[in-house]
């Protein structure tokens, strides 16, 4: 089964920028992925940030991006803010399934 | 404005079955999918299925396959899901997520409903 690997957790200053990456087991991840990225906080529902590699819901700060790097799906967090402290989700598409990472710890030090 | 609703929380003896539902509003419910997403306590989320709510098409994670059956109304706009043959291991709250149909587009989720699988 298709396995989707995540940094298990990071840390990042105030003000700072970090990248998430996102990993296939099977190979390269592509647009073909659809990469979708969630952020959760303790207790609430996972909000959707990003969808389809690199596009904002409208609800999503522009300190945000997503984009691919070096055959990943990664999540650009610029100018870190104390609420971006949570949990992050990237979701690819496996034709016809679907897979969750196992998700980033981000911590906001 | 797009709104999911799950129904409540639900508590079973290993062995029973479960259904849970998800109604839509604010949208036409048959441009979308209705995927299934299940998060363990203390775990990650874990994908296990969806419906295409225009013809009904599923599929379903291998993890839960047999056991797990999402089906729709579209009358009433609404998805469900029914968790067979349960286990411990099943207890987990369960969310709807919608995708703009076949365009990798996640936009909104259900609130959560809590399965608590235990003798």
């Amino acid at each position: 089964q298709t396995v989707v690997t995540q940094e298990p957790s990071l840390t990042v200053s105030p003000g700072g920028t970090v990248t998430l990456t996102c990993a296939f087991s099977t190979g390269a991840v592509t647009n073909t992925h659809w990469p979708n990225w969630f952020q959760q906080k303790p207790g609430q529902v996972p909000m959707p940030l990003i969808h389809t590699t690199n596009n904002r819901h409208s609800w999503t700060p522009a300190r945000f991006s997503g984009s691919l790097l070096g055959g990943k799906a990664a999540l650009t967090l610029s100018n870190v803010q104390p609420e971006d402290e949570a949990e992050y989700y990237c979701l690819l598409h496996d034709s016809p399934l679907w897979v969750f990472g196992g998700g980033t710890k981000l911590t906001v030090l | 404005q797009v709104h999911l609703v799950q129904s409540g929380t639900e508590v079973k003896k290993p062995g029973a079955s479960v259904q849970i539902s998800c109604k839509a509003s604010g949208d036409t419910f048959t441009n979308y999918g209705i995927h299934w997403v299940r998060q363990a306590p203390g775990q990650r989320l874990e994908w296990i299925g969806w419906i295409n709510a225009g013809n009904g098409n599923t599929q379903y994670s291998p993890s839960l396959q047999g056991r797990l059956t999402v089906t729709r109304d579209t009358s009433a706009s609404t998805a469900y899901m029914d968790l067979s043959s349960l286990r411990s291991e099943d207890t987990a709250v369960y969310f709807c997520a919608r995708e703009f149909f076949a365009s990798g587009i996640f936009d909104y989720g259900g609130q959560g409903t809590l399965v608590t699988v235990s003798s």
